[in-house]
């Protein structure tokens, strides 16, 4: 399986303030996933982000608040812009692992983002 | 579009007792189903999955699920469950979405054991 690393694990911000998410995967990789776990909830899908175009939002969602960079097939960043406490959550990349008998997603360790 | 409904949100057991988390999926045609676990101050980690064949899955940790087509069911269970089964379930379905298959999870269900 891929392994990712994901930073920072934590942080306290601002509102109105933004904070990127780094993911670096070891191997490369077509697409990453951006979740979302907001506080006693599941996991909820925010975009798809595949390397060489814009990335694909789900209902809800959208670019200006959550831009997303995919420069080349091994990272990818999201930035949760113009923070609100509302955005207090933990948010998770993910990476379809290859087809075959290992084929699932990994997850990244989570950034913990708390907004006061 | 495919979905995935978990009915169980908090469960109670005590040490060596028998554990089922239902797990429901809406029908889609091809079904590729998840458990994946959460332990406390920890990240997602697969238990098991199902893509095809044998519908008895058998995954990490003495955790094992049953693919049930007629009834569009992915239980999972365990025979004896332990203090250190004591974490976060969520049950996912891979969803064909935009051009991609993406994995969608339901609600998750909080299991507490009891020593």
């Amino acid at each position: 399986s891929a392994v990712i690393s994901q930073k920072p694990s934590r942080d306290i911000c601002q509102r109105g303030t933004s904070l990127t998410i780094q993911c670096q995967v070891d191997s490369q990789v077509t697409m990453m996933f951006w979740y979302r776990q907001q506080p006693g909830q599941s996991l909820t899908l925010i975009a798809t982000a595949n390397q060489g175009s814009e990335a694909t939002y789900e209902s809800g969602f959208v670019i200006d608040k959550f831009p997303i960079s995919r420069p080349n097939l091994t990272f990818s960043t999201l930035t949760v812009s113009n923070m609100s406490p509302e955005d207090s959550s933990i948010y998770l990349c993910s990476v379809p692992t290859p087809r075959g008998s290992n084929y699932g997603y990994t997850f990244g360790s989570g950034t913990r983002l708390t907004v006061v | 579009a495919q979905s995935v409904s978990q009915h169980n949100h908090h469960v109670i057991l005590s040490e060596a007792a028998s554990l089922e988390l239902g797990c429901n999926y809406s029908y889609g045609g091809t079904v590729n189903l998840f458990w994946y676990v959460q332990y406390p101050g920890q990240h997602l980690q697969l238990l098991l999955k199902y893509f095809s064949g044998d519908p008895l899955v058998k995954g990490i940790k003495g955790f094992e699920a049953e693919f049930i087509k007629s009834k569009f069911s992915f239980n999972l269970r365990k025979p004896s469950v332990q203090w250190s089964d004591t974490a976060e379930y969520f049950c996912a379905v891979i969803r064909f979405s935009g051009g991609y298959n993406k994995l969608i999870f339901g609600a998750g269900t909080r299991l507490a054991v009891h020593p």
